[in-house]
C-alpha cells in the first residue's frame, strides 16, 4: 500500500458526460501528480499541484481540469468525455515539488471506461 | 522536450539475469527513475540515479551514463513474479512531473 488513495476504482460513463476523480496523497506529501495511461501509450503526465498551486502542466486537454484543496487532496475533472478518454488515471504524490530526488508514490488508479 | 526509448518486450528465463536498456534525448534532467508495473496495477519505485554509475539494491541494479544518454536496469536471479513492465522515467528538465518511457514488458519463462 503506497498510502495514496484514489476513488473510485472503476467508472463507466457515456460519451459527453463529466466525471470527477479523487486523490488523497500520502500524509505529509505536498505534491500531487495526475497521469493518464491508455493501452497504446505509456504513462502520460497531465498536471501537477504543489501545496494547492498548479506547478506544471503536461499533455492535458482543455476538457480536463484539476485542483488541489487546502487539505491537499486533489480532484481531476474530465468533461465532454470521448471514447478515447477511456484509460487508467493514476495519481501520485511526493514530498517535494519534483526538482529534488523524491520518489513519487502512485495510487492504484481509476479505470475509466467511456461507452 | 524529453524523448525516452525502451525495448517493447523482452523474454528471459527464471533464475537468469536480464538487462533492460533505456536511451533518452533531453535538454536537461535531474535524475532517472526505474519503476515496475504489473498489469492494471500502480507503478512501484525500483531505483533512482542522479550521478553516473551503478546503484545496487538487492537483486536490482540501475546504471546511468549522462554523457551517453543511457541507462539500464539489471535484474538478477529472475523470479516468475518479476514478469511485469519496467518503466524508465526522467525527472526535471522543465517539467516537474516524471516523463515516462512506454515501458518494457518483461516475460519470465520457467
Amino acid at each position: 500500500d503506497s498510502g495514496v488513495t484514489q476513488t473510485p476504482k472503476h467508472l463507466i460513463t457515456a460519451t459527453g458526460q463529466r466525471v470527477t476523480l479523487r486523490c488523497s496523497p500520502r500524509s505529509g506529501d505536498l505534491s500531487v501528480y495526475w497521469y493518464q495511461q491508455s493501452l497504446d501509450q505509456g504513462l502520460q503526465f497531465l498536471i501537477q499541484y504543489y501545496n494547492g498551486e498548479e506547478r506544471a502542466k503536461g499533455n492535458i486537454l482543455e476538457r480536463f481540469s484539476a485542483q488541489q484543496f487546502p487539505d491537499l487532496h486533489s480532484e481531476l475533472n474530465l468533461s465532454s468525455l470521448e471514447l478515447g478518454d477511456s484509460a487508467l488515471y493514476f495519481c501520485a504524490s511526493s514530498v517535494m515539488s519534483g526538482q529534488e530526488n523524491t520518489e513519487a508514490f502512485f495510487g492504484q488508479g481509476t479505470r475509466l471506461t467511456v461507452v | 522536450g524529453q524523448n525516452i526509448d525502451q525495448p517493447t518486450e523482452m523474454t528471459a528465463t527464471e533464475g537468469a539475469i536480464v538487462q533492460i536498456n533505456c536511451t533518452y534525448q533531453t535538454s536537461g534532467f535531474n535524475g532517472l527513475f526505474w519503476y515496475q508495473q504489473h498489469a492494471g496495477e500502480a507503478p512501484t519505485f525500483l531505483s533512482y540515479n542522479v550521478l553516473d554509475g551503478l546503484e545496487e539494491k538487492g537483486r536490482f541494479s540501475s546504471f546511468l551514463s549522462r554523457s551517453k544518454g543511457y541507462s539500464y536496469l539489471l535484474l538478477k536471479e529472475l523470479q516468475m513474479k518479476d514478469s511485469a513492465s519496467y518503466l524508465c522515467a526522467l525527472t526535471g528538465g522543465g517539467a516537474d512531473g516524471l516523463t515516462f518511457g512506454k515501458g518494457t514488458h518483461l516475460i519470465i519463462q520457467p
